[in-house]
């Protein structure tokens, strides 16, 4: 148990709909990342959060937002859901900025557009 | 072309083998390299992680990077079936932003 906590663990969605993905990082962990794992696409970073302020961002959408609350968890907004929006959708966290050693993934999050 | 290159495989030997998986890259910029061990619907677990050059041993796996080559390795000694899983090489550039470029993932079975 990476100590990571993610929900919904699956969801299932119609296309037009949006839905939130919820992230709890270890206890400490003031970043927080968000990826999406896809089998065409694989692991790719979406963005990252420090203790509130984002401070990168990678290949996501415009119909994607997230946020880091006061209490250090995050939450990823999908809208306008189109089937390729399908995929399993992690976060990760790590106690700052890190290059790749100390980040912690969760279970991830399973998302199905139908 | 992607950034990091890997082969999917699968890649199925007999327990006790000797694995071999690669990665390679084409962005001499990268600094860290790190891979990842993913299990069916399960979050990456870190398994090894070097800085620039080098080899790194722990246990049973062994890391290499050349960076002249832009490749990178990961050797698992006496392989288990429990080491079947997905392994996934990642890489990124010096900074902290948290942004980790994935190769396609390998997937392993360890056959009894």
């Amino acid at each position: 148990d990476s100590g990571v906590t993610q929900t919904p663990k699956h969801l299932i969605t119609a296309t037009g709909q949006r839905v939130t993905l919820r992230c709890s990082p270890r206890s400490g962990d003031l970043s927080v990342y968000w990826y999406q794992q896809s089998l065409d696409q694989g692991l790719q970073f979406l963005i990252h959060y420090y203790n509130g302020e984002e401070r990168a961002k990678g290949n996501i959408l415009e119909r994607f937002s997230a946020q880091q609350f006061p209490d250090l968890h995050s939450e990823l907004n999908l809208s306008s859901l189109e089937l390729g929006d399908s995929a399993l959708y992690f976060c990760a966290s790590s106690s700052q900025g890190a290059s790749g050693n100390t980040i912690y993934f969760g279970e991830g999050s399973w998302l199905t557009v139908v | 072309q992607k950034e990091v290159e890997q082969d999917p495989g699968p890649l199925s030997v007999p327990e006790g083998a000797i694995v071999s998986l690669n990665c390679t890259y084409s962005n001499s910029a990268f600094q860290y390299f790190m891979w990842y061990r993913q299990y069916s619907r399960k979050g990456p677990e870190l398994l090894m992680y070097t800085y620039s050059s080098g080899n790194k041993e722990d246990g049973r796996f062994t890391a290499q990077v050349d960076k002249s080559s832009k490749y990178i390795s990961l050797f698992i000694r006496d392989s288990q079936p429990s080491d079947s899983a997905t392994y996934l090489c990642a890489m990124s550039f010096s900074g902290n932003t948290g942004k980790l470029i994935f190769g396609q993932g390998t997937t392993l079975q360890v056959k009894p």
